[in-house]
């Protein structure tokens, strides 16, 4: 089992739907838990952090944090064809506190 | 403005050749990281440091080495490059580490080719 799972997608919704992003983990100590967004051929960009359990909200960005479950999800509101890229989900592991990344989950919002 | 710069950004070598990517940050954090891009892998940690002359290995050091004599460098060397090794190199950085790190932040990356 991969730490950090995600699926690959792409993910396709059509401009000003809500796009639903989701990752899970096998750490269960872990405690922060961090959205990044990546447009091709560009560096990753963080979008958020969530560290309780609970809804986390930032513009149009919501992080889901459950951590009894172990997955963590993302919501875009109102998505635009500007959100199209590859979100990454990456978790701090327990004891050694290193970022583990999954391998991102590409959006394509559609005009 | 603090920033994170990467150099060069892109580079030609050829099998067996030895070959240093910088990383240079301008925010005076503690830790430092590089990390290789390949697809269907995502970011694979290949090495982190979280203070001067503190070097640790990732998941996939094999073929790299790093050293830190200060703050703002962590410089990464391929002792003798492969072909395997054909990649994009990203550097982050972040304060501090724990269970509720700060933010790491990202250079602009380095895409390698061996040839």
């Amino acid at each position: 089992q991969k730490e950090v799972e995600q699926n690959s997608g792409p993910l396709s919704v059509p401009e000003g739907a809500i796009a639903s992003l989701n990752c899970t983990y096998s750490d269960r100590g872990s405690q922060s838990f961090f959205w990044y967004r990546q447009y091709s051929g560009k560096s990753p960009e963080l979008i958020m952090f969530i560290y309780s359990n609970g809804d986390k909200e930032d513009g149009r960005f919501t992080a889901q944090l459950n951590k009894a479950s172990q997955y963590v999800s993302l919501l875009i509101r109102d998505s635009q064809p500007s959100d199209s890229a590859t979100y990454l989900c990456a978790v701090i592991t327990s004891g050694t506190y290193k970022y583990i990344f999954g391998t991102g989950t590409r959006l394509k919002v559609l005009a | 403005d603090a920033e994170i710069t990467q150099s060069p950004r892109h580079k030609i070598t050829e099998t067996g050749r030895q070959v240093t990517l910088a990383c240079h940050q301008t925010w005076n954090h503690n830790n430092m990281f590089w990390y290789r891009q390949d697809l269907g892998h995502g970011l694979r940690l290949i090495h982190y440091s979280y203070g001067v002359h503190d070097t640790n290995k990732g998941e996939v050091s094999d073929g790299y080495s790093v050293s830190r004599s200060n703050t703002e460098d962590l410089p990464l060397t391929l002792e003798s490059a492969a072909s395997s090794q054909t990649s994009v190199y990203f550097c982050a950085s972040s304060r501090n580490s724990g269970p509720q790190a700060d933010t790491q932040y990202f250079g602009p990356g380095t895409r390698l080719t061996v040839l």
